[in-house]
């Protein structure tokens, strides 16, 4: 049975970092048939892919371009887990973020995290 | 960015009612199309994929066309679970993106 914990803090300040951790029990964050994606929700942007990455005798990351330039998303193979860093962030940047499992479509989430960005 | 428009925001049905959804690529994206429910509170969940095809466990009231770039989602016979808002989504190119949602309400 495949789960999804998402971790880290509901509020963060203008400017600063936001960080979620998303770790996965029932599969392998190194799978070659997977993919793990950070996906946000906002009612004034939707429903927004941020990025991607999967394993496929490499690492890929895939960004969409309105974060290209502030998003990381990394894997922990130790933990079996994955990562969402977003710089510099404002209040733009408050919505609700789900980790998930999914090349294509998404099959399984994250509990979701609602990320308020205020001082 | 391939552009996902979906109409009509929102729908409201009467129960035991067909409900008709639809979905607008701005380009080609072949069947490379999903929908999804989503209730208050609650993730996404997927119901169909590649445009016509249900996934695990979705009733089979629950049906989808394509036609171009026109797609759509059927419900045949609305049951009370089934009031929620309804996404679209292409996977043909990156990035991956979303319709911006249709509303079934009850009538």
């Amino acid at each position: 049975q495949i789960q999804l914990h998402q971790s880290g803090p509901g509020q963060v300040k203008p400017s600063q970092t936001l960080s979620l951790t998303c770790a996965i029990s029932g599969d392998s964050v190194s799978s070659n048939i997977a993919a793990w994606n950070w996906i946000r929700q906002s009612p004034s942007r939707g429903l927004e892919w941020l990025g991607r990455t999967y394993y496929r005798s490499k690492w890929y990351t895939e960004y969409v371009s309105s974060v290209k330039s502030r998003i990381n998303i990394n894997s922990d193979t130790s933990k079996n887990q994955f990562s969402l860093q977003l710089n510099s962030v404002t209040p733009e940047d408050t919505a609700v973020y789900y980790c998930a499992r999914g090349l294509a479509t998404v099959d399984y989430w994250g509990q979701g995290t609602l990320v308020t960005v205020s001082s | 960015e391939i552009v996902m428009t979906q109409s009509p925001a929102t729908l409201s049905v009467s129960p035991g009612e067909r409900a008709s959804l639809s979905c607008r690529a701005s380009q080609s994206i072949s069947n490379n199309l999903a929908w999804y429910q989503q209730k208050p509170g609650q993730a996404p969940r997927l119901l169909i994929y590649g445009a016509s095809t249900r996934a695990t466990g979705i009733p089979a009231r629950f049906s989808g066309s394509e036609s171009g770039t026109e797609f759509t989602l059927t419900i045949s016979s609305l049951q009370s679970e089934d009031f929620a808002v309804y996404y679209c989504q292409q996977y043909n190119n990156w990035p991956l993106t979303f319709g911006q949602g249709t509303k079934v309400e009850i009538k």
